[in-house]
């Protein structure tokens, strides 16, 4: 049973590119989680995805931006980097039907460097 | 909103009980879960709570409080294996994480 995969494991960028993360949720699940965990913080949720729609949003701008395929997959797309994207992004998946995610397996996440 | 409060860092010697506690505040609640995040790894679950009383998963228990807002986990039989971040969230939202450190 594969679980939650995701690519790439690090990635160094510029100020002001753009990045796209990418996750394959644990096999059965239909919702995915994104999370930026800075180092010594816990994970700062970002958005939920289901059905291929945003459902729930955190405290980020809108650069942050997400998308859900009809496989579950999603994708994480941050514009216009900033030194302070630099992070762990974290993809976890759940079941709809467990209700509000509460119990969610997580990938191994994807290490950022923005230089 | 939402905030949960948790210890920054707990210290415990082998074969100890260690509690770490959470209060929560938040707009809806829907039950407190608990996870484990070692040190370059991966957040894990833990627990989880959704009525009040205590739920127990071997060595780890788990607590919840609805009416004062409080829960902890309780973690029996340390071992140098449970040093690790320990994070409790609701909706998936996440505290700031308690570091359990075990002594031999």
């Amino acid at each position: 049973d594969a679980g939650v995969t995701q690519s790439p494991t690090h990635l160094i960028k510029t100020r002001g590119q753009q990045v796209t993360l990418r996750c394959s949720p644990k096999s059965g699940h239909d919702t995915v989680s994104w999370y930026q965990q800075a180092l010594g913080q816990g994970p700062q949720f970002i958005f939920q995805y289901y059905e291929e729609e945003e459902r729930q949003r955190g405290n980020f701008p809108d650069r942050f931006s997400g998308h859900q395929f009809p496989n579950y997959s999603s994708e994480l797309n941050v514009n216009a980097l900033l030194l302070g994207d630099s992070a762990l992004y974290l993809c976890a998946s759940s079941l709809a039907l467990s209700g509000y995610s509460y119990e969610q397996y997580f990938g191994p996440g994807t290490r950022l460097t923005v230089t | 909103g939402q905030s949960l409060e948790q210890p920054s860092e707990v210290t415990a010697v082998e074969g100890a009980i260690v509690q770490i506690n959470c209060t929560y505040q938040t707009s809806g609640f829907y039950g407190l879960s608990w996870y484990q995040q070692h040190d370059g790894g991966a957040p894990t679950f833990l627990s989880y709570n959704g009525l009040d009383g205590l739920e127990e998963t071997g060595r780890f228990s788990s607590f919840l409080s609805r009416s004062d807002s409080y829960g902890y986990l309780l973690l029996q039989e340390l071992q140098m294996k449970d040093s690790a971040s320990y994070f409790c969230a609701v909706t998936g939202r996440f505290g700031a994480g308690t570091r359990l450190t075990v002594k031999p």
